[in-house]
C-alpha cells in the first residue's frame, strides 16, 4: 500500500515551454500533496504544499507563478513549470500524505532538464 | 523553526558490521520522526517512524531507531549491513501541528562486500 506515482519520469524540453507533472496516490486518499526539489548530493528542498481544493502554500523563494501547482483531486496533484530555463533542470519529487497520518509517501521524481 | 542535523556525511562500513547514523533535531515541542532511504536510481522509501510509546521502533530491513528526548536524538542502526544497504539515508522530522517534512542533509552509506 502507500504507493505515490509521478509521471512523466524523464522530460526533456526547450527553454521557454512549460512542462507539466503529474503526482498520482494510487492506493490511499492524500488531503496533502507536497513538491520538492532535489538538487544532486543534497537533501530534499520543499516548494510548496498543496491541500484538495485550495491554493497551494509555496515556501519563500519560490515562483508562484513560475510553477503551477494544481490539487484537483485526493489523488492527484499537478506541477506545471512555466517558461522553462536551463536554471530549472532538476529532479522534482513529490510526496503524498495519507489522509489522518502524519506520514509522506514519496513519488520517483521526475528528472526535467531544459536545454 | 525546527532543523535537523545529520552529522555523518558519508559512511564506509564493510558487510557484517554494525551501523549507528546519528540525527538530531532541533524543536523543543513534540515530534514525529523518520528515516528514509534512497537506493540509487529509486525514490524515497520510509523506513520507520516513531510517533509515540515505544522509543525503539523497528522498521523493515533490519532497521532500528531509538528516539532519546532529552539529547533530542534519533539515531538509525542496524547489527549487521549489508552491500544491499548501500544507499543515501535521511532523518526527516514534523512538529505538532505543522504538516511540513524536515529534511537532514543525509548520510551516504557504502557497504564494502
Amino acid at each position: 500500500g502507500a504507493v505515490v506515482s509521478q509521471h512523466p519520469s524523464r522530460v526533456i524540453c526547450k527553454s521557454g515551454t512549460s512542462v507539466k507533472i503529474e503526482c498520482r496516490s494510487l492506493d490511499f486518499q492524500a488531503t496533502t500533496m507536497f513538491w520538492y526539489r532535489q538538487f544532486p548530493k543534497q537533501s530534499l528542498m520543499l516548494m510548496a504544499t498543496s491541500n484538495e481544493g485550495s491554493k497551494a502554500t509555496y515556501e519563500q523563494g519560490v515562483e508562484k507563478d513560475k510553477f503551477l501547482i494544481n490539487h484537483a483531486s485526493l489523488t492527484l496533484s499537478t506541477l506545471t513549470v512555466t517558461s522553462a530555463h536551463p536554471e530549472d533542470s532538476s529532479f522534482y519529487i513529490c510526496s503524498a500524505m495519507e489522509r489522518g497520518t502524519d506520514t509522506q509517501y514519496f513519488g520517483p521524481g521526475t528528472r526535467l532538464t531544459v536545454l | 523553526a525546527q532543523s535537523v542535523s545529520q552529522h555523518n556525511h558519508h559512511v564506509i562500513l564493510s558487510e557484517a558490521a554494525s551501523l549507528e547514523l546519528g540525527c538530531n533535531y532541533s524543536y523543543g515541542g513534540t515530534v514525529n520522526l523518520f528515516w528514509y532511504v534512497q537506493y540509487p536510481g529509486q525514490h524515497l522509501q520510509l523506513l520507520l517512524k516513531y510517533f509515540s510509546g515505544d522509543p525503539l521502533v523497528k522498521g523493515i530491513k533490519g532497521f532500528e531507531a531509538e528516539f532519546i528526548k532529552s539529547k533530542f536524538s534519533f539515531n538509525l542502526r542496524k547489527p549487521s549491513v549489508q552491500w544491499s544497504d548501500t544507499a543515501e539515508y535521511f532523518c526527516a522530522v514534523i512538529s505538532f501541528g505543522n504538516e511540513k517534512l524536515t529534511f537532514g542533509t543525509g548520510t551516504r552509506l557504502t557497504i564494502i562486500p
